[in-house]
């Protein structure tokens, strides 16, 4: 089944710690993106990646980082260095080039206890 | 931030009637895009509309773009409880690139 898949959907993490939210897809997009969304907010653009081996840094990119060592694959981890990182973050991906829609992921939920 | 901004902040309608709701942002556009997403889920594509173009549809829905004006309007006819979500608009900057930046969402409840 194509699409994009987001894991863990629900993540609990202590202060300190590092966690990685994994994205993978199946539609042979070029672009992949990590946004966060806090409650009743819209989205923030944390890093993107328009090819392999290649991201830039979005609105919102300190205390995150990012690989993109396959075009299936675009982990986000949430260091600790991100003073505040309870949210829901949501990877999207896109054909990439000229503008167009993004498809999204079904989101992880990270919980900083 | 070039955010869009969504007006108004929560709509809230019987079933039937017709659901607007307005989008404004402040820097010219390739292309602009609304999306919905239903609680604790990942968005889903709606509609995109180009600079060059004033107006579409799909389905129910209706958007108008107005350049001289920077805004945007989403029209939802003939409401059903399910349209019950959060809509979003997202522009895509001539400056920024392939990347979208979202406003902060329209909470559209449908009552039955």
């Amino acid at each position: 089944d194509g699409g994009i898949t987001q894991s863990p959907k629900y993540l609990f993490r202590k202060e300190g710690q590092n966690v990685t939210l994994s994205c993978e897809q199946n539609l042979n997009h070029d672009a992949m993106y990590w946004y966060r969304q806090d409650p009743g907010q819209g989205l923030r653009l944390i890093y993107y990646s328009q090819i392999v081996n290649d991201f830039q840094k979005g609105d919102i990119a300190e205390g995150y980082s990012v690989s993109r060592e396959k075009k299936e694959s675009f982990p986000l981890t949430v260091t600790s260095a991100q003073k505040n990182p309870t949210a829901f973050y949501l990877c999207a991906t896109g054909p990439g080039g000229a503008s167009g829609e993004l498809f999204f992921g079904e989101g992880s939920r990270l919980t900083v206890l | 931030s070039q955010q869009g901004e969504e007006d108004p902040q929560a709509l809230s309608i019987q079933e039937g009637e017709n659901a607007t709701m307005n989008c404004s942002y402040k820097t010219s556009i390739n292309n602009l895009q609304w999306y919905r997403q239903n609680s604790g889920r990942g968005l889903v594509h709606l509609i995109l509309i180009r600079s060059n173009e004033r107006e579409k549809h799909s389905g129910r829905l209706r958007v108008t773009l107005d350049t001289s004006k920077k805004s945007s309007s989403l029209l939802i006819t003939a409401s059903r409880a399910a349209d019950t979500a959060s809509y979003f608009c997202a522009t895509d900057f001539k400056a920024a690139g392939n990347k979208l930046t979202f406003g902060g969402g329209t909470r559209v409840l449908v009552k039955p």
